[in-house]
């Protein structure tokens, strides 16, 4: 079964540069939700989205933006990166906002020089 | 302020055993419960749920049960399998608009021997 993809699997920016990652939803799953896991930590929520709509928002820093496409893909971008970005950025994937399980794809590890 | 917890960091279990992990929460707000399993360089897996309405679920080997007054839950496996060996997490999420909310302990390493 077709799972999430997240785009690039790696990623090495410099400090001050900006990046984007990508996520495409598992088929017909409408609600995608992003996470940031540093070293050693448990992955924290950033947002999410439902219908291409913002539905809730954690602790996404500023320089920090989202939003979904019609074709419900959804895009992560940073600017201004800081060495503290360095993780491991989780996507995942539900149908409907409502108690669904959330599906993960493999992550986009983030290194900052 | 760790609102879900898991306080064995590493559990070691014979094949064909049970396995039993746990997790711990404070917030009273969260309403659904998740069990994910983790190997190196992929994504969480989803095992199994609970929403808070229930005390139990089972799916195949896997069994969550959920005490509420206690605000505890526990992942069983059993028979456990060489393959089962991973990182664990629970997650937990409040209702309402903030179901997708997740938030995860930090983890129990499993190795089951064969």
């Amino acid at each position: 079964a077709a799972g999430v993809i997240q785009s690039p699997r790696h990623l090495i920016k410099e400090k001050r540069e900006t990046a984007t990652l990508k996520c495409y939803p598992i088929p017909r799953h409408d609600t995608v939700y992003w996470y940031q896991q540093g070293p050693g930590q448990d992955p924290q929520f950033l947002i999410s989205f439902y219908e291409k709509m913002q539905s809730d928002k954690g602790s996404i820093p500023d320089r920090f933006s989202a939003q979904q496409f019609s074709d419900y893909h959804s895009e992560l971008n940073m600017s201004s990166l800081e060495l503290g970005d360095s993780a491991l950025y989780f996507c995942a994937s539900s149908y409907g906002g409502g108690d669904q399980p959330q599906h993960f794809g493999d992550g986009t590890r983030l290194s900052i020089l | 302020d760790q609102q879900v917890k898991q306080n064995s960091p590493s559990l070691s279990v014979q094949e064909g055993r049970i396995s039993i992990l746990n997790c711990d929460y404070t917030n009273s707000m969260f309403d659904y419960f998740l069990w994910y399993k983790k190997y190196p360089a992929e994504g969480p897996t989803f095992l199994i749920s609970i929403s808070s309405i229930k005390d139990k679920n089972e799916d195949g080997r896997f069994t969550v049960f959920l005490n509420k007054s206690a605000k505890h839950l526990s992942l069983h496996i059993v028979p456990s399998q060489p393959g089962d060996s991973a990182v664990y997490f629970c997650a937990a999420s409040p209702g309402g608009t903030s179901y997708g909310k997740l938030t995860f302990g930090q983890g129990t390493i499993l190795t089951v021997h064969p």
